[in-house]
């Protein structure tokens, strides 16, 4: 089935740990982005990607990071830095840019809890 | 000023009402727009998207839209309690500009 595969859905960082949330899209999609959620807020962009090797910051890049070496994945990375990591992070897909015949999909979400 | 702008609620009405969610948006630029349906820990996933002034009919759900006025909305017919959710309002040019949703609770 085509679609967007976030892992883990639930996963716990220590304080001054760095981790990685995998997204992986089979929908031939050339853009790929990542939101966050606090809980009754709505989404706002860490970073996005249009195209393979190019990523941009979105509105609250700091503290995070990603890469997009294949079309197909774009991992992002919570570093020690991000003070307040806390949220459910989504990541999406659309074919280029947000022009006329385009559509933003998501996946299903990854809870990150700092303990 | 937000680029997409939407009521925050929590909008209530009875079981088999119309619910009707509104939205703004600024950028007379703006070429596409969604309506995405969210329940309570759980993604977003997409209801309607429309591009051209008028309606759009999908079942119990029409979106409106008037590029002069900038506005677009999301009507619900015969409102069921499994259409509480949160909705979240996007508009599209060359990147995605998302409200920050109408939380609607439909009462049995």
């Amino acid at each position: 089935d085509g679609g967007i595969t976030q892992s883990p859905k639930y996963l716990f960082r220590k304080e001054g740990q760095n981790v990685t949330l995998s997204c992986e899209q089979n929908l031939n999609h050339d853009a790929m982005y990542w939101y966050r959620q606090d809980p009754g807020q709505g989404l706002r962009l860490i970073y996005y990607s249009h195209i393979v090797n190019d990523f941009q910051k979105g509105d609250i890049a700091e503290g995070y990071s990603v890469s997009r070496e294949k079309k197909e994945s774009f991992p992002l990375t919570v570093t020690s830095a991000q003070k307040n990591p806390t949220a459910f992070y989504l990541c999406a897909s659309s074919h280029f840019r947000g022009s006329s015949g385009n559509t933003i999909y998501f996946g299903e979400g990854s809870w990150l809890t700092v303990v | 000023q937000k680029e997409v702008e939407q009521n925050s609620g929590p909008l209530s009405v009875p079981e088999g009402a119309i619910a009707s969610l509104n939205c703004t948006y600024s950028d007379r630029g703006s070429q596409s727009f969604f309506w995405y349906r969210q329940y309570s820990g759980k993604s977003p996933e997409l209801i309607m998207f429309i591009y051209s002034n008028g309606d759009k009919e999908d079942g119990r759900f029409t979106a409106q839209l008037n590029k002069a006025s900038q506005y677009v909305s999301l009507l619900i017919r015969d409102s069921q309690p499994s259409d509480s959710a949160t909705y979240l309002c996007a508009a599209a040019r060359n990147q995605f500009y998302f409200g920050t949703g109408t939380s609607l609770t439909v009462i049995p």
